[in-house]
């Protein structure tokens, strides 16, 4: 089954104590895609790749890491966690093109206390 | 820059019934994306349906139908028959052109409120 997975689901934790979100893709895509959603705020893009070793900063980057290393795996990493790292987080994968529609993965809901 | 614009923040559908979330973007490129997608209570984001700037057909996806209008820029998605399932966020998106970074670019979203 195509399908973008994340992982963990959900993730309660406390300031300044280092995570990494993963997210795989089976689809062979070129393009992922890390944005988070907040309440009237919408969704934003944090960092992207156009593909293996090319990553990018979207709209809101400051307090995240990103790494593609492999084609299929782009992790998502906070160094030091703070409190309005507090959302819904979001991979997504893509074929390369404007036209094309993203998969996204389930969704992270992070809390940092 | 590109802008999608949803102006129904909540919509009420009775079951069975079809109902029509409108959207409206703004660009100038020539060549473009336009997507949907649904985003239930649980809060994951489903792809629904896609419609390319030069298809000649209005986009269909089993129940989901996209209206285009492209001479008044607007692509409101049409849900037939409305289940109880389909209660759920529903946004409009399109891409922001790949060579500037190809992200998605949503509307507000429209909370779509199924009636038995």
């Amino acid at each position: 089954e195509a399908q973008v997975t994340q992982n963990p689901r959900y993730l309660i934790t406390v300031t300044g104590k280092k995570l990494t979100v993963t997210c795989s893709q089976n689809m062979n895509h070129e393009y992922m895609s890390w944005y988070r959603q907040d309440p009237g705020l919408g969704l934003r893009q944090i960092y992207y790749s156009m593909n293996v070793e090319v990553t990018d900063k979207g709209d809101v980057p400051e307090g995240y890491k990103v790494s593609r290393k492999e084609k299929r795996n782009f992790p998502l990493i906070l160094e030091s966690p703070s409190p309005n790292q507090t959302s819904l987080y979001f991979c997504a994968s893509s074929s390369s093109g404007t036209t094309y529609e993203q998969y996204f993965g389930p969704g992270t809901r992070l809390t940092v206390t | 820059a590109q802008k999608i614009t949803q102006t129904q923040p909540g919509m009420f559908v009775q079951e069975k019934e079809a109902v029509t979330l409108d959207c409206t973007y703004d660009t100038s490129d020539q060549s473009y994306g336009l997507f949907w997608y649904k985003q239930p209570s649980s809060g994951e984001m489903i792809f629904l349906i896609y419609q390319g700037s030069y298809d000649e057909q209005n986009a269909t996806e089993g129940r989901y139908s996209l209206n285009f209008q492209k001479a008044r820029k607007s692509a409101n998605l049409v849900i037939s028959a409305s289940q109880l399932g389909d209660s759920a966020m529903y946004f409009c998106a399109m891409r922001e052109p790949y060579n500037q970074g190809g992200k998605l670019i949503f509307g507000q979203g429209t909370e779509l409120s199924v009636k038995p």
